[in-house]
């Protein structure tokens, strides 16, 4: 496709379900990230794939969090046993090379509002 | 641990007015710095990166490492101008960006 998509756009889960949140990188894109965004903050990272390997999962909070892009495109994003804490804007976002720096642009989704009752 | 401290969540200038939005950083070595937009309804998007030293949509930012700063500014605002503004990071041989709060510009006719 032509941008980063993500599915779904919102997600109302009660506290203790599991959800799992989809996102689809551009097309040939090697680089793909997890942002978490609460309400009145900035971005923060979550995790890092380079095609299907996941570099970096320092910014997961906690074990229930987990991600895979197992075939080096779509990546799922899934949190167990969800807390009033976990509502969030998560982004995905994906880059055409590996690494970061340069040109190496990254394209954001439009992110999965998530809001645990 | 890096740091991206953007002070002010709201600032609200009129049509044709200086415009400046402060970002300062901590981190020991060489960062690169980075400015992304909010326009609303829409998804956060590059707005441009110091080591292009380019001026984009007639903004401006300068690393300034003295002070740990990167502010943006453009000399004259536009109403179009309005949106939420992020600072952020990336440290060196890293991948990762660590973004600020985020600044609300408000342009008022």
């Amino acid at each position: 496709g032509a941008g980063v998509s993500q599915s779904p756009r919102y997600k109302v889960a009660k506290r203790g379900q599991d959800v799992a949140l989809r996102c689809d990188p551009i097309s040939g894109h090697v680089s793909l990230f997890w942002y978490q965004q609460a309400l009145g903050q900035g971005p923060e990272f979550l995790t890092y794939f380079q095609n299907e390997a996941q570099l970096d999962k320092s910014g997961l909070p906690s074990d229930r969090f987990f991600a895979e892009r197992p075939e080096g495109s779509v990546s799922t994003l899934k949190i167990q046993r969800t807390q009033q804490e976990d509502s969030a804007v998560y982004l995905c976002a994906s880059s055409l090379l590996a690494g970061f720096s340069g040109a190496n642009v990254l394209t954001f989704g439009a992110g999965s509002r998530l809001t645990v009752l | 641990a890096q740091r991206v401290t953007q002070p002010e969540k709201l600032l609200s200038v009129f049509k044709g007015a200086p415009v400046e939005l402060k970002c300062n950083y901590s981190y020991s070595g060489s960062p690169e710095l980075f400015w992304y937009v909010q326009y609303s309804r829409q998804r956060l998007q590059l707005l441009l990166r110091h080591i292009s030293r380019e001026s984009i949509k007639g903004f401006t930012a300068d690393l300034n490492k003295g002070e740990t700063s990167f502010h943006l500014k453009k000399p004259f605002a536009q109403e179009e101008d309005s949106a939420m503004y992020y600072c952020a990071l990336r440290r060196e041989y890293g991948n990762k960006l660590v973004f600020g709060a985020g600044t609300i510009l408000r342009v008022k006719s």
